[in-house]
């Protein structure tokens, strides 16, 4: 079963719009979230690291202004997009560690965010 | 050069037809592996962990070859369902981010 839970599945939303999407970890804490966009055709691209308790760490290139990221809890992770614009429009994923370092990534179900 | 690289594709073979898959990485720092499967629109998901003597699940084979650095992924059997997006993955420690490959897209018809 899915050990990651993500929602909402899609959004649509109005241009200077924010968005809040959600991960969540069940039934096991996850001290450490991944937040991945993914546009159609291309590979997956780390967004974010994000870290309970503390600040999340951001890639290259990735406004942190503009996704606002919260790990409130070490069950939970958001990714609220702000002023949303046309080119955020993609597949937003989020994934935790069920175990230690070296093991796999297991992922959310996905967020398609489309903004009009 | 990519610090990781996969096969480009896509391929498109027949059903029952084997095809394999091959993923080099940069990073000799690398220590563990994994192939995923990405169905179109939606999340990746794990297919197997890939493990220094080789390892096999049912039609799946991966193997590892640390001294040249790269990975494969044999696939037997083809089924219709196997049809896909395969992402080679590649992860560390001490901050290592895990590194995902652009993906080879297999298409298995009738």
């Amino acid at each position: 079963g899915a050990v990651v839970s993500q929602h909402p599945s899609w959004v649509i939303c109005k241009s200077g719009t924010s968005v809040k999407i959600e991960c969540r970890s069940l039934d096991f804490q996850a001290t450490t979230m991944f937040w991945y966009r993914q546009f159609p055709k291309q590979s997956l691209m780390l967004m974010a690291t994000s870290n309970e308790g503390s600040k999340a760490t951001y890639e290259q290139g990735v406004e942190k202004d503009k996704f606002l990221i919260n790990h409130a809890s070490l069950t939970l992770s958001t990714l609220t997009v702000t002023s949303a614009h046309p080119e955020d429009s993609s597949f937003y994923i989020c994934s935790a560690r069920l175990g230690q370092v070296a093991s796999p990534l297991h992922f959310g179900n996905g967020t398609r965010l489309t903004v009009t | 050069r990519k610090e990781v690289e996969q096969d480009p594709g896509p391929f498109n073979v027949p059903e029952g037809a084997t095809v394999a898959f091959n993923c080099t990485y940069s990073n000799s720092a690398s220590q563990s592996f994994f192939w995923y499967r990405q169905d179109c629109r939606k999340e990746p998901k794990l297919l197997m962990s890939v493990y220094s003597s080789g390892n096999e699940d049912g039609r799946f084979t991966a193997q590892l070859n640390r001294a040249s650095q790269y990975i494969s992924l044999l696939i037997r059997d083809s089924k219709l369902s196997d049809s896909a997006t395969y992402l080679c993955v590649v992860s560390g420690t001490g901050g290592f981010k895990t590194i995902f490959g652009a993906g080879t897209r297999l298409f298995v018809k009738a």
